[in-house]
């Protein structure tokens, strides 16, 4: 099954360590992007990508960068992580050749900076 | 700015008795309505959407209506059924890049 997988699934680390969450898909979508989730807030938009070439910043990029190694993969990093950067944070992809963009999301990766 | 606001945050329900959520957007060109199901340890996943050129559609035992005039859209869920049992997201979408999420939904259904 075509599918977006991402690694870790969970993360304990210290203030002030660099983090990076990775993000592989099968789907051979082009677009992927990086969501984050806090309870009550719903799914708030870090960045995106249109292709290889291509780096959005989204609602709440600042404390995070990405790169896009290839289409399959969509790293996000967290240079020095800060306690309010614990959150879930998903992965996802779309295709668009598809309409309205929908949404493909990996299983997330609960992170907890301590 | 565009924001997707979605009511109630939590739903608790009986078993068999119906579920509904309500969301209300605020950019009058969003053209798209998904909703989205994300069960304990895993993504959201989308369960039924609907376009703006339509007033209502059904799958089984979900439905959604779109009010274009009053820019709300609803989601109902007929029969609950524990595994029923969910955070919910209902979302906007104008065009481009961006999909704009409600805050979700904890829906509890009680057996």
């Amino acid at each position: 099954d075509a599918d977006v997988t991402q690694t870790p699934r969970n993360r304990i680390t210290k203030t002030g360590k660099r983090i990076m969450l990775e993000c592989s898909q099968t789907k051979g979508h082009d677009r992927m992007y990086w969501y984050r989730q806090d309870p009550g807030l719903g799914l708030q938009l870090i960045y995106y990508s249109f292709d290889v070439k291509d780096i959005n910043k989204g609602e709440i990029s600042d404390g995070y960068s990405v790169s896009r190694q290839a289409q399959a993969k969509f790293s996000l990093s967290l240079e020095s992580a800060i306690p309010n950067q614990t959150a879930l944070y998903f992965c996802a992809t779309s295709d668009p050749r598809g309409s309205y963009n929908e949404q493909f999301f990996g299983p997330g990766t609960r992170l907890t900076v301590l | 700015g565009e924001n997707v606001e979605q009511h109630p945050s939590t739903l608790s329900v009986q078993e068999g008795d119906s579920a509904v959520i309500k969301c209300t957007y605020s950019d009058s060109a969003s053209n798209y309505f998904p909703w989205y199901k994300q069960e304990l340890g895993k993504g959201p996943q989308l369960i039924i959407d609907i376009r703006s050129n339509v007033g209502e559609k059904k799958d089984q035992r979900i439905a959604v209506t779109l009010n274009k005039t009053a820019k709300h859209f609803s989601l109902h869920i007929t029969e609950t059924q524990p595994e029923d049992s969910a955070v919910y997201f209902c979302a906007a979408y104008t065009g481009g890049f961006k999909t704009i999420f409600g805050a979700g939904t904890r829906l509890f259904v009680k057996a």
